[in-house]
């Protein structure tokens, strides 16, 4: 199977927290990391977790890492029009300095 | 955070030519990688750009379609040779800067070829 996986799409209200979840496989990742793509542009890093730690709040975008089930999620607090777009999850290998990416989901965020 | 630019940022080419990408960083960086992404797909690993030396490619991807040039630390070329439809991608420079371990994305390029 593919090595980071996401589901493709989540659609909440404005207002509402949404969740993102991520699964990865390979246990030896030492970083983990979330993007933000909006239509046309580049990937935009928004924030990222070192494998040792368990949680990583930045304002409203919170990151939990499950380690044992290889278990990453990004929630967006008080989620806006302007958080529309595709978030992809990604993992550096202990080896190395690639990244390997998840498929992304797309967030919509109905008014 | 490390800013980043690429020219040009669109393109549109005839099968058979060639089109080289440039990528430039406004600080020294460690690693600069070269991505692709197809239409509507996640991002794929080209190469990895070695400053004075020949980039290490990922498999799949060969120097003779895509050749990479890092001339110094903070610029970077990818070439797509003798062009195809299926080259059609948005093709984005990447970097990991000295001391740090956040990993920044160019805007990208966007390549059509007809």
């Amino acid at each position: 199977g593919e090595d980071v996986e996401q589901s493709l799409f989540l659609s909440v209200r404005e207002g509402d927290s949404s969740v993102i979840n991520c699964t990865y496989t390979d246990s030896s990742s030492t970083y983990l990391y979330w993007y933000k793509q909006e239509p046309g542009a580049g990937l935009q890093l928004l924030t990222y977790i070192f494998s040792n730690m368990d949680m990583k709040q930045d304002q409203r975008l919170t990151v939990l890492l499950n380690k044992k089930d290889k278990h990453l999620s990004l929630r967006i607090a008080d989620t806006q029009t302007g958080d529309s777009a595709i978030y992809f999850c990604a993992e550096r290998k202990n080896a190395g300095n690639m990244l390997t990416f998840g498929g992304g989901t797309r967030l919509m965020v109905k008014p | 955070s490390a800013v980043i630019s690429q020219k040009p940022s669109r393109d549109i080419c005839q099968r058979g030519t060639s089109l080289t990408i440039q990528c430039q960083v406004d600080s020294q960086v460690t690693m600069m990688f070269w991505y692709r992404q197809q239409p509507g797909q996640s991002l794929t690993l080209i190469a990895t750009a070695n400053q004075g030396s020949e980039a290490t490619y990922e498999s799949g991807f060969v120097i003779d379609k895509f050749p990479i040039s890092r001339p110094n630390l903070t610029f970077s070329t990818l070439t797509v040779s003798n062009m195809s439809p299926e080259d059609s991608s948005i093709y984005l420079c990447s970097v990991v800067t000295v001391g740090r371990h956040e990993q920044y994305f160019g805007p990208g390029t966007r390549l059509t070829v007809t």
